[in-house]
């Protein structure tokens, strides 16, 4: 069965730090996919990024960065430079690559960042 | 692109009645659609899964004759929730993906049910 764990619950940061927030998944596939998504108070999840097992180039969007690396079975997210609409709920997610699957996702807890002025 | 809208985005209803939620796919064609529920500060849990013109398949300990799947169209799949009790008071959230890879799943906005 695949897991995965985000352990902070919570974290609060002052506009302009950088946060870091942890995923780390399990899986017994070879090939599978990383996601993460962003849900702020409205509610509706937007997707950030998505990973294949296969890649693991780790990526740079504007102020967020991802860092993959299956020695550690971790997929942590970095935004630096944090600002106010960057306070959300986000969760990490994982995808099982089996053929008729459905790639269905497992989701983290999710961590909510608050980010205060 | 990508766009998946639900309707209605929240609905309050009667103890006893039925709530027929819309999930539609705008701009693409939703090979599949997934059903989810989230109840406050905590994660999305899948329900069911839905494939184009087949049955829906229920994750474990969902009630598929509580929760009645319907996906006529590949842009189009609606979730009924029969004889609502207050427990089924939720955040419920359908995603679509379209193709046949591991192809991003995008959310609609969900719908807030209040079952009174």
């Amino acid at each position: 069965a695949q897991k995965v764990t985000q352990a902070q619950t919570e974290i609060s940061v002052v506009e302009k730090e950088d946060v870091t927030l942890d995923c780390v998944y399990e899986t017994r596939d070879t090939t599978y996919y990383l996601f993460w998504y962003k849900q702020p108070p409205s509610g509706e999840l937007v997707f950030l990024i998505r990973r294949n097992s296969f890649d693991e180039q780790n990526e740079i969007s504007g102020r967020y960065s991802w860092n993959f690396q299956k020695s550690t079975s971790s997929f942590n997210f970095t935004i630096t430079a944090s600002q106010v609409v960057d306070s959300a709920v986000y969760f990490c997610a994982l995808a099982e690559g089996l053929a008729g699957s459905n790639y269905k996702l497992t989701f983290g807890k999710g961590t909510l960042l608050t980010v205060n002025p | 692109g990508a766009v998946v809208s639900q309707h209605p985005s929240w609905v309050i209803c009667k103890s006893g009645t039925s709530v027929k939620i819309e999930c539609r796919s705008l701009d693409f064609q939703a090979t599949t659609m997934f059903w989810y529920r989230q109840f406050p500060k905590q994660s999305l849990m899948l329900m069911a899964t839905s494939n184009e013109g087949s049955k829906a398949t229920y994750e474990q300990g969902v009630e598929k004759d509580k929760f009645l799947i319907n996906h006529a169209s590949l842009t189009l799949s609606t979730l009924t929730v029969t004889s609502a009790h207050p427990e089924d008071s939720s955040f419920y959230i359908c995603s679509a993906r379209g193709g046949r890879g591991p192809y991003e799943q995008y959310f609609g906005p969900g719908t807030r049910l209040t079952v009174t």
